[in-house]
């Protein structure tokens, strides 16, 4: 199975920041690549598919990039609704696997 | 609306059975892939299977041999048939048409403990 590894793990940021999470997969998955959001007790949203496309009602703020091995979620300006989990999932082929998340906190 | 709500969780002793129901609407299942993803108490998500439209049907490591998923299109629901089952397998379980289009359940929780 392809291993998506994440980082950091966490971070701590302060509101207006611009943030940065890292997502790398064992083997190249060309471009099949999303980006999710989960706020605590809720199932996670998709903010982000094919590494680049941004979901319709997703704030421009978000940005995804990278293809083959390397991926990267760009929050370009930090606003408070935004302090949750983000994970990536691979969709490349089964089976899909997640990375393991990172966890947006409020410096 | 397209919906996708789950069924079936509940506190069973390790070893036990259990199998849980996803009900879609506004969705056809059988032309349709749809997933089961769960998350343990304080972890990540994990991806654990998917049924294609075609049948065809994928498992993640961890739950290769014990869980089994199916569908009946006429009830527009899939199943989550989980056999064998341990502490490491108490998580919410979410049914879920990952990301084309993306449609999540609201999870249901499954407790495995004597």
């Amino acid at each position: 199975a392809i291993q998506m590894t994440q980082s950091p793990s966490s971070l701590s940021a302060s509101v207006g920041d611009r943030v940065t999470i890292s997502c790398r997969a064992s083997q190249g998955i060309r471009d099949d690549l999303g980006w999710y959001q989960q706020k605590p007790g809720k199932a996670p949203k998709l903010l982000i598919s094919g590494a680049s496309s941004l979901q319709s009602g997703v704030p421009s703020r978000f940005s995804g990039s990278g293809s083959g091995t390397d991926f990267t979620l760009t929050i370009s300006s930090l606003q408070p609704e935004d302090f949750a989990t983000y994970y990536c999932l691979q969709d490349y082929n089964n089976p899909w696997t997640f990375g393991q998340g990172t966890k947006v906190e409020i410096k | 609306e397209v919906q996708l709500v789950e069924s079936g969780g509940g506190l069973i002793q390790p070893g036990g059975s259990l199998r849980l129901s996803c009900v879609a609407s506004g969705l056809t299942v059988s032309s349709h892939y749809i997933n089961w993803v769960r998350q343990a108490p304080g972890k990540g998500l994990e991806w654990i299977s998917v049924i294609y439209s075609g049948g065809t049907t994928y498992y993640a490591d961890s739950v290769k041999g014990r869980f089994t998923i199916s569908r009946d299109n006429a009830k527009s629901t899939i199943y989550l048939q989980m056999n064998s089952l341990g502490a490491e397998d108490t998580a919410v379980y979410y049914c879920a048409s990952l990301i084309y289009p993306d449609i999540w359940g609201q999870g249901t929780t499954v407790t495995v403990s004597s």
